[in-house]
């Protein structure tokens, strides 16, 4: 079965700066989607950025990048110049096409002003 | 991105009695649906999918009997809590995804579910 790890509980990051937030998976596909989702205390589940593991390069959006390593089966984000509002859980999620999603532990990130 | 919306997004309910929570995707068709549960500080936990026109399939651990799920459309799936007790009250999430996204997953607003 695949398992999806984020070893940080927590992280915290000063306004401005940049922090990267790691996961590890585990599957014997090569074929599979990755995503990071955030949840803000509304708890709404907001998909920050996704990757297809048939692609070698790496996913950007705006201020969030990911840096994916299949052969290590790992999927780390990366949030450059981090604002106040980038504070909440965030989740990293694996999936194969047209399965369920298999979450991580979660990461909860507070930015300090 | 797609839109998933669900509702109620807070219920209260008295002890024994039932509950529905509907989750609707607004803009897409979704063969398949997902329901989540989610205790404070915690991960998600993946109750049940919803396949269109046929029975759910549950994870392990829950109970259908108690957690009824109904996808009649391809836009709506329905939770039905069942004789509710105060251990479920909870944070219930719905999620789907269509071809056209790529297969990424968005969720619903989420529901606060409350037994007294």
């Amino acid at each position: 079965a695949q398992t999806v790890t984020q070893s940080q509980p927590e992280m915290s990051v000063q306004e401005a700066e940049t922090v990267t937030l790691s996961c590890t998976y585990d599957t014997s596909e090569s074929d599979y989607y990755l995503f990071w989702y955030k949840q803000p205390p509304s708890r709404q589940m907001i998909l920050v950025i996704r990757q297809e593991a048939y692609k070698q390069q790496n996913a950007t959006e705006n201020r969030f990048s990911v840096n994916f390593q299949k052969a290590a089966k790992s999927f780390s984000l990366k949030i450059s110049d981090s604002q106040l509002g980038d504070a909440a859980m965030y989740f990293c999620a694996y999936r194969r096409y047209g399965n369920k999603l298999v979450f991580g532990a979660g990461t909860i990130l507070r930015v300090k002003s | 991105g797609a839109v998933v919306s669900q509702h109620p997004s807070w219920v209260i309910c008295k002890s024994g009695t039932s509950v529905k929570i509907e989750c609707r995707s607004l803009d897409f068709q979704a063969t398949t649906m997902f329901w989540y549960r989610q205790f404070p500080k915690q991960s998600l936990m993946l109750m049940a999918t919803s396949n269109e026109g046929s029975k759910a399939t549950y994870e392990q651990g829950v109970e259908k009997d108690k957690f009824l799920i109904n996808h009649a459309s391809l836009t709506l799936s329905t939770l039905t809590v069942t004789s509710a007790h105060p251990e479920d009250s909870s944070f219930y999430i719905c999620s789907a995804g269509d071809s056209y996204s790529g297969n990424t997953i968005y969720f619903g607003e989420g529901s606060w579910l409350t037994v007294v």
